[in-house]
């Protein structure tokens, strides 16, 4: 089955600084990469995803790339915030549009913004 | 409009007890999944219901878990002779299925069980 890791596991920076978080999975017949954010005590919250025929998808201050010969995906945060600490988390699915989508997520990067 | 909800948000239960986890997916959404997400971890799938019936239920551990969704809309996660090691979150998450796009999934805020 597939798997999806991500790394670094922790990653802290100053406000406004740009965040990176990156993601490799195994199976090249994943097609959909969709990125939850999560807060203490709430459930995963879609960010942003993208789809396998697509490299890159931008949206305000957040976008993501896809490399696919590579197998890997990252998550760029810009003019970062002290409301964008959380946990992110990547995921993986082989089948988006099938009928079942069930995600493979990765173990999650606990990112802290610095006032 | 509401989003996924899921009952009780904690669950405290002795080893041996049986416990249910309920799940009320977005409205019109045919598509229900449920995932276990244990301390410091991502999301593990469970099972999957298209409608009324489970079309995946490959991640339930063993056969000490059950899930139904009988009308095609509520959701529960059924745990019999809880074990110390069934302490996680459970989240529920819903999506519409709409065939127009990614399969998006919405999550609820997840049950908190543990297990003492």
């Amino acid at each position: 089955g597939e798997n999806v890791e991500q790394h670094p596991s922790t990653l802290s920076v100053q406000e406004g600084d740009s965040a990176v978080i990156k993601c490799t999975y195994s199976d090249s017949a994943s097609n959909y990469f969709p990125w939850y954010k999560q807060e203490l005590g709430k459930g995963p919250q879609l960010i942003i995803d993208i789809r396998s025929n697509v490299g890159e998808k931008k949206d305000q201050r957040i976008a993501v790339t896809l490399n696919k010969t590579a197998k890997h995906f990252s998550l760029h945060i810009t003019e970062t915030q002290p409301e964008d600490s959380a946990v992110y988390f990547c995921a993986a699915t082989l089948n988006y549009t099938g009928a079942n989508s069930k995600l493979t997520f990765g173990k999650g990067i606990t990112l802290s913004v610095r006032p | 409009g509401a989003g996924v909800s899921q009952t009780p948000s904690n669950k405290v239960t002795e080893k041996g007890k049986y416990v249910e986890l309920r799940c009320d997916p977005i409205s019109g959404h045919t598509a229900l999944y449920w995932y276990r997400q244990s301390l410091g971890q991502g999301p593990e799938f469970l099972i999957y219901f298209q409608g009324t019936g489970a079309a995946d239920d490959s991640g339930l551990p063993n056969d000490r878990f059950f899930a139904v969704r009988p009308e095609g809309s509520v959701s529960t996660l059924k745990i019999q002779r809880t074990e110390r090691g069934d302490s996680a979150v459970y989240l529920c998450a819903s999506s519409s299925k709409s065939g127009l796009g990614p399969d998006t999934q919405y999550f609820g805020p997840g049950t908190r069980l543990t297990v003492l």
